[in-house]
């Protein structure tokens, strides 16, 4: 069975572009959440989709966005660029059983730099 | 809303030493607390989790314990390999139909002496 495959695994932006990234979750995981992680605040929640709708969202601003398809796959979009948003972005997927969730599973990552 | 602390941010062991890493958890609803383990450029992987109606964990060298009421939990690895180095993060989660965000420590790098 595949893992989560995010895409690109690297990118490169100027400050005020924007940017989407792509996240593929485990066949049949239907939950998934995106995460922040940078060397000065850790690994922080950004939002998390279920059946294409937004369940959760963490502390960023609204220059955050993400969507998830009917296919469970899902993106995640920054607007307006700044240097701090600089970071490794991770998706998790998880699956619910009669016994409530998985564990969430991670993907590898995009490496996004803001120059 | 929830707030995970982690101790200790570094940790240096000989090999074959054990090793233990503590969190504290504010919430009292959080009843999942899973630990992963991350090496360079690779994402997060779980090595173990506990539910709140356990106190204790087990799997091959690596144990969890459950705190609930003093709102802790601790990893512990026996035996430690040189493989075992990367960094460790605990997280703490209400894992109900709500969703399954995941609020995490700030991790511990753990890195074992040959």
């Amino acid at each position: 069975k595949a893992g989560v495959t995010q895409t690109p695994r690297y990118l490169i932006k100027t400050r005020g572009q924007q940017v989407t990234l792509s996240c593929s979750p485990i066949s049949g995981h239907r939950s998934v959440s995106w995460y922040q992680q940078t060397p000065g605040q850790g690994l922080q929640f950004l939002f998390e989709y279920f059946s294409e709708t937004q369940r959760n969202k963490g502390n960023f601003p609204g220059r955050f966005s993400g969507r998830q398809f009917s296919n469970s796959r899902s993106e995640m979009n920054v607007s307006t660029l700044e240097l701090g948003d600089s970071a490794l972005y991770l998706c998790a997927s998880s699956f619910k059983t009669g016994q409530g969730w998985t564990e969430a599973f991670f993907g590898q990552g995009t490496r996004l730099t803001v120059v | 809303g929830e707030n995970v602390e982690q101790h200790p941010s570094t940790l240096s062991v000989q090999e074959g030493d054990s090793a233990v890493i503590k969190c504290t958890y504010s919430d009292s609803a959080s009843n999942y607390f899973p630990w992963y383990k991350q090496e360079l450029g690779k994402g997060p992987q779980l090595i173990i989790d506990i539910r709140s109606n356990v106190g204790e964990k087990k799997d091959q060298r690596i144990a969890v314990t459950l705190n609930k009421t003093a709102k802790h939990f601790s990893l512990h690895i026996t035996e430690t390999q040189p493989e075992d180095s990367a960094v460790y993060f605990c997280a703490a989660s209400t894992r109900n139909n709500a969703g399954n965000m995941l609020t995490f420590g700030g991790g511990t790098r753990l890195m074992v002496k040959p």
